[in-house]
């Protein structure tokens, strides 16, 4: 069973700091990988999707990578500030998509 | 107008109640999906459909049901409520095998049984 974990589950970073989010998964046998943001209580906005035969994506001031063989994959954001707040989630694309728990971020000024 | 709209955005209804959650999608794909979020459990899949004709369980099925009513439409119910089926419900779409253009997520419905 494909289990996705991340580290941490929560952040507290003053503005302006550079933040690395980790997500793995325990079966290499993933077609893709999307990171979403999800603001309390609202919908999931996607950020990023990485197709299985790339090794990276960059968005802004976002950059996601994937390591398949080892099962890993971590979303880089640059600069962080007070609105990159939210919940950040990774989930695995087999047949369907499995979600990590999330790490919850906050960026004080 | 959003790509996946879900009606309605909020419900409290009560227990033993038949309650019906919408999902309507302009993406044009073909496989939609059901989930539900609780704190502490992250999104968990209830149903999900490759196409009109195909229904599939997903791992907390139980006291729900799905009908697909056409490519764009896909309504979740919850035959009989409880109260822990109170939660955030989501509604997502992707296109083909593997969803090699991701995932698509309406706005959530927020359903509290009393």
């Amino acid at each position: 069973k494909q289990e996705v974990t991340q580290i941490p589950a929560a952040l507290s970073v003053p503005e302006g700091e550079n933040l690395v989010l980790n997500c793995s998964f325990t079966d290499s046998a993933i077609y893709n990988l999307q990171w979403f943001r999800q603001d309390p209580g609202k919908g999931l906005t996607s950020l990023l999707l990485i197709q299985s035969s790339q090794r990276e994506q960059t968005s802004g001031r976002l950059n996601a990578s994937l390591d398949k063989s080892s099962g890993r994959s971590t979303l880089y954001i640059a600069a962080s500030q007070p609105g990159d707040s939210a919940t950040y989630l990774c989930a695995v694309i087999t047949d369907k998509l499995i979600f990590g728990t999330g790490t919850r971020l906050q960026v004080f000024p | 107008d959003a790509d996946v709209t879900q009606t309605p955005r909020n419900r409290i209804t009560k227990t033993g109640k038949r309650i019906m959650l919408e999902c309507s999608q302009t993406k044009g794909h073909d496989r939609m999906y059901w989930y539900r979020q609780d704190p502490g459990l992250g999104l968990r899949l209830i149903y999900y459909s490759f196409d009109v004709k195909d229904i599939n369980k997903g791992e907390i099925s139980d006291g729900y049901s799905v009908s697909r009513q056409a490519q764009a439409k896909f309504s979740l119910s919850l035959e009989s409520a409880i109260p822990n089926q109170t939660a955030l419900y989501f509604c997502a779409t992707s296109a083909g095998t593997g969803g090699a253009m991701g995932y698509t997520f309406g706005s959530g419905t927020r359903l509290t049984v009393v």
